[in-house]
């Protein structure tokens, strides 16, 4: 399995664009994540969904973050608009409800920058 | 979820044991304690979970003691590709499958 994909790996916009952050989870996962890491606050969970549902959506910043999973295989962050506040690096992650509870794959991440 | 404690750093030489503390006083009877590893650039990676007693895997032991306030994981004859962060998470699984993560401990592995 190719693991958690997430597209694009790196993202540089200027303030007031719309971004678009992609993910595929692994097949057959019923679990995706969408987590944000800075160094002043660490990794934060924005959103998650559990078969294709969004279940938590409670560390979603403000209104200007939204997120959408229209099938199994793939979901979107969408930003807009941009601020430079958002550079982070965005993770998305899946898991399987039959693995042990706690236990999430992530994919490599995408990189933004804000301008 | 419970709250965590561990120590910002550490440091160690290839080929020693490390052991990393992870305090956890407010956990709940059903919560389970897992390790998390990130490498810089990368995402984390899940290392071992458990509940009680001791547990290992390929890669670490996980030590918990009676009264569950705290847990150590156990690295055995580090090298230098396994300094990265780890991450200690407490959690029950009743429902609820978000992680929080704490700061973590920097370990550092030198030659």
């Amino acid at each position: 399995d190719a693991g958690v994909i997430q597209s694009p790996r790196h993202e540089v916009t200027e303030m007031g664009q719309e971004v678009t952050l992609r993910c595929k989870p692994i097949s057959g996962h019923d679990y995706l994540f969408w987590y944000r890491q800075t160094m002043m606050r660490g990794l934060e969970l924005l959103i998650y969904f559990n078969n294709n549902v969004p279940i938590d959506d409670s560390g979603m910043p403000e209104d200007r973050f939204s997120a959408k999973m229209p099938n199994a295989s793939f979901s979107t962050l969408k930003i807009q608009p941009s601020e430079p506040r958002d550079s982070a690096v965005y993770f998305c992650a899946s898991s399987l409800a039959s693995l042990n509870s706690y236990e999430q794959y992530f994919g490599p991440g995408t990189r933004l920058t804000v301008t | 979820l419970a709250k965590t404690t561990q120590p910002i750093s550490m440091d160690s030489y290839e080929g020693q044991e490390v052991n990393i503390t992870c305090s956890h006083n407010n956990i709940a009877t059903n919560d389970y304690i897992t390790w998390y590893q990130q490498f810089p650039s990368q995402g984390p990676r899940f290392i071992i979970q458990g509940y009680k007693t001791k547990v290992t895997n390929e890669v670490a032991s996980l030590f918990i003691p009676a009264d569950r306030k705290s847990s150590t994981l156990s690295l055995p004859r580090v090298s230098l590709s396994d300094t990265a962060v780890y991450y200690c998470l407490v959690g029950s699984d009743t429902g609820r499958r978000a992680l929080t993560f704490g700061s973590g401990t920097r370990l550092q592995v030198q030659p």
